[in-house]
């Protein structure tokens, strides 16, 4: 057990719909970042807020944003939901170390019909 | 344009030999490469890290070798043991200002199948 926890694990939407994942750190971590993976893909790295604050942004499309609240949690949210955005999505957190250990949540599978 | 290869998406060892895993990459500004390890259904789990100053680091049965003038590292177990069969991802950090800044950039894994 990492100590970070994804809800929901598993989610089913269909086309055009909106949903939000939610993510949990480690207590302590003041880092959230958040990765997408898709089938035969490697984790591609969306977006990173450290202490509430956006701090890094990847591969993050215009339809996806995300925030982190005052108690450290963070949540994705994902609209306009297309065929191509099915995928694993993965939260991870850390602590402020420059060697880049982070701590994956189990993931939020994603299911767009 | 992919900055962290793995290049062989499977791999299969046999029990009590040495696995060993390639990966390359090409940003020579990356200072931490990790090793994290994907069991189906779970997250990955970190394994093993080297800084970009040093040529080798082990820990148990697990060693990471770097190559920066050739832009490549390696993991190698030995002995491996089939419940090293996992998803192997190859990750290169990249920091920059401020607290806690630091980008992990993945390869695209690879399967580890150890067989007994």
């Amino acid at each position: 057990d990492s100590g970070v926890t994804q809800t929901p694990k598993h989610l089913i939407t269909a086309t055009g719909q909106r949903v939000t994942l939610r993510c949990s750190p480690r207590s302590g971590d003041l880092s959230v970042y958040w990765y997408q993976q898709s089938l035969d893909q490697g984790l591609q790295f969306l977006i990173q807020y450290y202490n509430g604050e956006e701090r890094a942004k990847g591969n993050i499309l215009e339809r996806f944003s995300a925030q982190q609240f005052p108690d450290l949690h963070s949540e994705l949210n994902l609209s306009s939901l297309e065929l191509g955005d099915s995928a694993l999505y993965f939260c991870a957190s850390s602590v402020e170390m420059r060697t880049g250990e982070l701590f994956f949540g189990e993931g939020s599978r994603l299911t767009v019909l | 344009d992919q900055q962290v290869k793995q290049n062989s998406p499977s791999l299969s060892v046999q029990e009590g030999r040495i696995s060993i895993l390639n990966c390359d990459y090409t940003n020579s500004m990356f200072d931490y490469f990790l090793w994290y390890k994907k069991y189906p259904a779970e997250g990955p789990t970190f394994l093993i890290s080297i800084s970009s100053i040093k040529d080798k680091n082990e820990d148990g049965r697990f060693t990471v070798f770097l190559n920066k003038s050739a832009k490549h590292l390696s993991l190698h177990i030995v002995p491996s043991q089939p419940g090293d069969s996992a998803v192997y991802f190859c990750a290169a950090s990249l920091s920059y200002s401020g607290a806690g800044s630091y980008q992990l950039t993945f390869g695209k894994g690879t399967k580890l199948s150890v067989i007994p």
